[in-house]
């Protein structure tokens, strides 16, 4: 069974840092694409940023987070990573990790974040 | 970028009706290798989302019959035969296959 767990979430400054992880179990993680998704309050979903799977890494990024986001993960944990500095309210989200990039079928339940002063 | 736009935006309809909500895009969704990345997710209230169809009419696993996708090019639909009450939520579409990807603004399926 496909497992994917969120985790570093929390209350921050506008202008502050967090970096959120997603471990993942039940699939062979190094071969698949990863994506993270992240959904305002009582709003859509918004595609935010994405990694390419085994071989050269290629990452992606949505407009609105090009230059602040890093997506990163490390094959050895099972983990995929999302770097976030500069940060804005509008930022302020649940931020879900998702197995696939054009084709994704897995979520985890995602991990809130807010910013504000 | 490509724009994805849903219809209607709130779906009120009877339990045991078909239900209808569309999903058209800016440009052709069919990719250089033949495929068309075009999926609909669900998501109840205080929920995950959850992958109903991928590739425009590909049912996942464990999805009722009930729920059919169709289309081609820009416009697709997404097709309850009989709503139930465990089909309220929000209904999104997704673009694959134009970079960057993309989310519809979301359908509120709600029982009437």
């Amino acid at each position: 069974e496909v497992q994917l767990l969120e985790s570093g979430g929390g209350l921050v400054q506008p202008g502050g840092s967090l970096r959120l992880s997603c471990a993942a179990s039940g699939f062979s993680f190094s071969t698949y694409a990863m994506t993270w998704v992240r959904q305002a309050p009582g709003r859509g979903l918004e595609w935010v940023s994405g990694s390419s799977g085994s071989g050269s890494v290629t990452t992606y990024y949505a407009d609105s987070v090009k230059g602040r986001f890093t997506i990163s993960r490390d094959n050895s944990k099972n983990t995929l990573y999302l770097q976030m500095n500069s940060l804005r309210a509008e930022d302020t989200a649940v931020y879900y990790c998702a197995k696939g990039l054009v084709l994704i079928d897995d979520w985890g339940q995602g991990t809130l974040v807010t910013v504000s002063s | 970028d490509v724009v994805v736009t849903q219809s209607p935006l709130s779906l009120p309809v009877t339990l045991g009706q078909p239900a209808s909500i569309s999903c058209r895009s800016s440009q052709s969704l069919v990719y250089s290798d033949g495929n068309t990345y075009l999926n609909w997710f669900q998501q109840r209230p205080g929920q995950s989302p959850r992958r109903l169809i991928y590739k425009v009419s590909n049912r996942d696993s464990g999805v009722p019959d009930r729920f059919s996708g169709s289309g081609s090019g820009t416009d697709f639909t997404l097709k309850i035969s009989r709503v139930e009450a465990e089909d309220v939520g929000v209904y999104y579409c997704m673009q694959g296959t134009h970079w960057p990807y993309g989310f519809g603004q979301g359908t509120k399926l709600e029982i009437k």
